[in-house]
């Protein structure tokens, strides 16, 4: 009954494949985001959905690729892995309007070697 | 640009005692915060939110503080307990960029028993 799951929770990977990470949310909820979190603890916005609309696009390499199948799926794919994409991901999930927080996913570590 | 200040210090604090975390942020067109609680291996979790049209809001324990005068936020935590130890962060939303959360950079709390 977790409110927002992501899959897989450790990733481990060498330079140069190709992997996605998925997530799912039983909330309700119509946007969902993915937010990457450094080495510092740093949280920053990538991407955001709004009923399977790209809504936010950050400055993100294009080798990452969001897909919302439906408003209550937002996977990401990332091609052509480098080291420094090395870091926790977090995906997300909110109420557009009405100012409301975000209810987080545990989080995916990927490791790039 | 919009930012939401706090470096990344980590406050010791003695089981009992009250904890204050405090945040600037720079956007001045925002009109809502949260603070966020984040445990090892975990995603961030909700505490406490606050809207522009309030300068003080409490819940369970916490209280949070909003001054629009100088941008700026604080999160009090009343009798410390040992789980309260986190690393925790402040978070602006707009309103105007598709309900994005920026947050700041974060504040470990170590409780000392």
């Amino acid at each position: 009954d977790t409110a927002v799951s992501q899959t897989p929770k450790y990733l481990v990977t060498q330079m140069g494949n190709d992997k996605s990470i998925k997530c799912e949310q039983n909330l309700g909820h119509d946007t969902m985001y993915w937010y990457k979190q450094d080495s510092k603890k740093f949280l920053k916005i990538m991407f955001s959905y709004n009923n399977k609309e790209l809504i936010i696009n950050e400055t993100v390499p294009n080798r990452f690729s969001p897909k919302s199948p439906d408003k209550a799926h937002l996977n990401l794919h990332i091609n052509s892995l480098e080291l420094g994409d090395s870091a926790v991901y977090f995906c997300a999930s909110s109420q557009m309007y009405g100012n409301y927080g975000y209810t987080f996913g545990s989080g995916t570590r990927l490791t790039v070697v | 640009g919009e930012s939401v200040g706090l470096h990344l210090p980590t406050l010791s604090v003695q089981e009992g005692d009250n904890s204050i975390i405090n945040c600037a942020y720079s956007n001045s067109a925002s009109d809502y915060f949260i603070w966020y609680k984040q445990e090892s291996g975990k995603g961030p979790q909700f505490i406490i939110d606050i809207r522009s049209n309030m300068d003080k809001r409490q819940g369970q324990r916490v209280t949070v503080l909003l001054n629009k005068t100088v941008k700026h936020l604080s999160l009090q935590i009343a009798a410390t307990q040992p789980g309260d130890s986190a690393v925790y962060f402040c978070a602006e939303n707009n309103g105007a960029a598709g309900n994005k959360l920026t947050f700041g950079g974060g504040t470990r709390v170590l409780v000392k028993p």
